[in-house]
């Protein structure tokens, strides 16, 4: 079935440290990309959004992601973490040729901090 | 307020009774869209709205859920009959426009708990 992939479900790391959170989906053709988080006691927000041009995107907060159409992939990165990424990360995949206009979400992974 | 908001914020109910979700999106906004995310799962989309146009009922898991939207305000979310498996955060979002690469705000979401 065509998905949407995270692969660590929680990850845990000491401040100033790097960050890499995988995504892969299955779907071919044109993909609208998204990085949402949800920090604790919030809702939803949008980090960053790949929909065409350079294939490296910047968000909030220093967050990065690349999309690599090769590999499906769409990672995010960040070069060293905070205390306040504390968070859960969603990634979510728009394929407007075969699921409309819905987003199609990876499970979540969830971020622990620790200062 | 500036953002989407939602009603209630929790909802306890019991097997076999019905129950309705309300969603108020960011005005001006023309594309409505309902999700249902379960404990551990990500977001599972339900149902779109845009504008005047027929709704996208595709992700509705059964004939028990259904949604209306007044034109481009209010929407509310119905599950009849619920059952044990509805227990759920089921979030709103809205967009400016509806093509797949539009942003998507969300709403706090509603925590609905079935006995």
């Amino acid at each position: 079935a065509q998905s949407v992939s995270q692969h660590n479900h929680h990850v845990i790391l000491s401040e100033a440290a790097s960050l890499e959170l995988g995504c892969n989906y299955s779907y071919g053709g044109t993909v609208n990309l998204f990085w949402y988080v949800q920090y604790p006691g919030q809702h939803l927000q949008l980090l960053l959004k790949y929909f065409s041009g350079d294939p490296l995107v910047k968000g909030i907060k220093g967050f990065e992601a690349e999309f690599i159409k090769s590999k499906f992939s769409f990672n995010l990165r960040k070069p060293s973490v905070q205390w306040s990424d504390t968070a859960e990360y969603f990634c979510a995949v728009n394929a407007p040729n075969q699921a409309g206009t819905a987003l199609i979400f990876g499970k979540g992974t969830t971020l622990s901090v620790s200062s | 307020g500036a953002g989407v908001s939602q009603s209630p914020s929790n909802k306890v109910t019991e097997k076999g009774k019905d129950v309705e979700l309300r969603c108020d999106p960011i005005s001006g906004h023309t594309a409505l869209y309902w999700y249902r995310q379960r404990l551990g799962q990500g977001l599972e989309f339900l149902i779109y709205f845009q504008g005047n146009s027929a709704p996208d009922k595709s992700g509705l898991p059964s004939d028990r859920f259904s949604a209306e939207r007044t034109g481009e305000s209010v929407s509310t979310l119905t599950i009849q009959r619920t059952q044990q498996e509805d227990s759920a955060v089921y979030l709103c979002a809205s967009s400016f426009a509806g093509g797949g690469g539009e942003t998507q705000y969300f709403g706090p979401g509603t925590r609905l708990l079935v006995l």
